[in-house]
């Protein structure tokens, strides 16, 4: 299965800032999925990042709040813009195959 | 009604018992089912993945799958203080890359 790098591990933000988490894949995969794990919540998935394309968002998150990138066929990043404590979270990158394979996460707190 | 149900636990149990951790699903359109174990600050990662129904067993670890009753389950022998996550089922459609995840449950063995 792959192997999925994803930094930061963690980030401490001011509100009204901007994050952005990269996640390197060590293959290639068409698609990459990014999720939300609220605290005491199972996972939400955010968006679905094709290659070449724009990414398709989930009902509940736009564009403009979690802008994402694929630039080639092993590296995403997702952006949480205009940060507030409501965003504090685990963001996680995800690839498919027999079973999915997760990144180790961002924790991430908003203050 | 929630698509997946999962006993949030806690669960603790002695080391060395047998663990059955269980989650139900409401649409029987749902074709396959994996069980997902997280270490705190980790990203999930996958333990079992099935599309049938019955057993299917990889070491210490069955998955169990009843589609007639939408019930699937993860049982864990000889446990271990290891052991000790949070543990979560998520089920899927063929050709929809989105998974349904449960809430987890967090599981603690007593050495």
């Amino acid at each position: 299965s792959a192997v999925i790098s994803q930094k930061p591990s963690r980030d401490i933000c001011q509100r009204g800032t901007s994050l952005t988490i990269q996640c390197q894949v060590d293959s290639q995969v068409t698609m990459m999925f990014w999720y939300r794990q609220q605290p005491g919540q199972s996972l939400t998935l955010i968006a679905t990042a094709n290659q070449g394309s724009e990414a398709t968002y989930e009902s509940g998150f736009v564009i403009d709040k979690f802008p994402i990138s694929r630039p080639n066929l092993t590296f995403s990043t997702l952006t949480v813009s205009n940060m507030s404590p409501e965003d504090s979270s685990i963001y996680l990158c995800s690839v498919g195959g027999e079973g999915y394979t997760f990144g180790s996460g961002t924790r991430l707190t908003v203050v | 009604q929630k698509e997946v149900e999962q006993d949030p636990g806690p669960l603790s149990v002695p080391e060395g018992a047998i663990v059955s951790l269980n989650c139900t699903y409401s649409n029987s359109a749902f074709q396959y089912f994996m069980w997902y174990r997280q270490y705190s600050r980790k990203g999930p990662e996958l333990l079992m993945y099935t599309y049938s129904s019955g057993n299917k067993e990889d070491g210490r670890f069955t998955a169990q799958v009843d589609k007639s009753s939408k019930y699937i389950s993860l049982f864990i022998r000889d446990s271990q203080p290891s052991d000790s996550a949070t543990y979560l089922c998520a089920i899927g459609v063929f050709g929809n890359e989105k998974l349904t995840f449960g809430t987890g449950t967090r599981l603690t063995i007593i050495p």
